[in-house]
């Protein structure tokens, strides 16, 4: 079963708008979740990543909040770029170095 | 200059092909990864390795063999592939902490 889940599986903004995009997990030994950005035609690279004892992390227009309680958390990108346009991956780990990943949310941002 | 490459890009075998997919890293990084990516799926974890020599099972390991024959190169075979196997494979590098992975550019593989 998935231990990673994303929604929406598609998302589609404005320019200047706030994207959001949720992921949740079952995991309670996962402590670390990065996020993924992945280009048409590329490899998944890492944009940004929290650990489980934040409940925020900021970079730039992007920022993740983190809620442990519920086993949730969103990627809020501000000020939406079409340059941003791509799909996102949430992923989660714990000890042993394996990444479960998220089915992916494809953000399409309209100029 | 890349530090993750796959080869090769592209492939179409047929049903009962035998099918082997290259990757190299020159992060100097001990784990690597296999990845497949389907839609609806996201990445799911086929092999992996902490070194020359080393293999460890993912979540989808059926159907799929592979050997770390150096640090540096790392193989993916299929030796019986089926239309399943059907995917756009991923290979990845990270460290020992394993908290950021390097992805290559992917092979997307047919099977007929």
């Amino acid at each position: 079963q998935q231990q990673v889940r994303q929604s929406p599986q598609s998302l589609t903004v404005w320019e200047g708008e706030t994207a959001i995009l949720n992921c949740s997990y079952e995991n309670s030994a996962f402590d670390y979740f990065p996020w993924y950005q992945q280009f048409p035609g590329e490899g998944p690279a890492l944009l940004i990543s929290i650990l489980s004892v934040s409940d925020k992390k900021e970079d730039g227009r992007f920022t993740i909040f983190f809620n442990k309680r519920e086993k949730k958390l969103s990627l809020h990108i501000a000020d939406s770029q079409p340059g941003d346009s791509a799909t996102y991956f949430c992923a989660a780990m714990s000890n042993y170095n394996v990444l479960y990943f998220g089915s992916g949310t494809k953000l399409t941002v309209e100029p | 200059e890349a530090a993750v490459t796959q080869s090769p890009r592209n492939k179409v075998t047929v049903t009962g092909g035998n099918v082997t997919l290259s990757c190299r890293q020159t992060n100097s990084h001990n784990y690597m990864y296999w990845y497949r990516q389907d839609t609806g799926h996201g990445l799911r974890l086929i092999h992996y390795s902490y070194g020359a020599g080393n293999l460890q099972i993912g979540d989808v390991p059926d159907g799929y063999k592979a050997t770390r024959t150096t640090q540096e190169d790392f193989f993916l075979l299929l030796e019986l592939a089926s239309p399943s196997q059907t995917s756009l494979y991923f290979c990845a590098s990270s460290d020992d902490r394993g908290r950021e992975q390097y992805f290559g550019p992917g092979t997307r593989l047919t099977v007929l």
